[in-house]
């Protein structure tokens, strides 16, 4: 069954440093998404893309914050300077198309940001 | 996108059978909803979803009476590895996900 994947599982940088995180979709998925999760706390919405172009972005998703899917497979989450209350997990989600019949968004694993 | 509330946990013992109520009193017309399971440091993972009446697969079934405001997700035989967060959310085709507290299932021997 395909799947999303993601890397690295585990990610460790210094506060202030620039952080790129991987997702690969699944390969015929046109629409894309990160969110994260604080330790202990709620499942929140980032960004989604689609067209290679943001479509929605929450107040969370501030000029630290970029996507881009520099080819056919990778989307990427990059985040510029990164401080210490980034620690959480991040999640790429995506799904098929608007015509599908449904929205069912597939989560990767998860990379797992501690800012030092 | 419609609000839900769902209980904050529940417990069960394995072989009982877990019914989680979610309540989403403004669905809109086009919205679904969908199931997600997730065990700790995993992404949530997908486990069912509907639009009306009754789903079922080979994990769960979905219940969602004709008004459609509220939903019953249905585990079956819950053993420990059903230990987890249970989200209910509803929402368009595109929409992001709006992700609420879920529900926390205990499963005791």
């Amino acid at each position: 069954e395909p799947e999303v994947t993601q890397t690295p599982s585990h990610q460790v940088t210094q506060m202030g440093q620039e952080v790129i995180l991987r997702c690969v979709p699944i390969s015929n998925h046109l629409y894309f998404y990160w969110y994260r999760q604080i330790l202990g706390q709620k499942v929140e919405f980032l960004v989604s893309f689609y067209n290679n172009e943001i479509s929605e972005k929450s107040e969370i998703f501030d000029d630290q914050f970029s996507v881009e899917r520099p080819d056919g497979s990778n989307f990427t989450l990059k985040i510029r300077s990164t401080k210490l209350e980034d620690s959480a997990m991040y999640f790429c989600a995506s799904i098929s198309h608007a015509g599908a019949q449904s929205n069912t968004q597939y989560f990767g694993p998860g990379t797992r940001l501690t800012v030092l | 996108l419609a609000k839900t509330t769902q209980p904050i946990s529940m417990d069960s013992y394995e072989g009982q059978e877990v019914n989680i109520t979610c309540s989403h009193n403004n669905i809109a017309t086009n919205d679904y909803i969908t199931w997600y399971q997730q065990f700790p440091s995993q992404g949530p993972r997908f486990i069912i979803q509907g639009y009306k009446t009754k789903v079922t697969n080979e994990v769960a079934s979905l219940f969602i009476p004709a008004d459609r405001k509220s939903s019953t997700l249905s585990l079956p035989r819950v053993s420990l590895s059903d230990t987890a967060v249970y989200y209910c959310l509803v929402g368009g085709r595109t929409d992001k996900l709006i992700f609420g507290t879920g529900t926390r299932l205990q499963v005791f021997p």
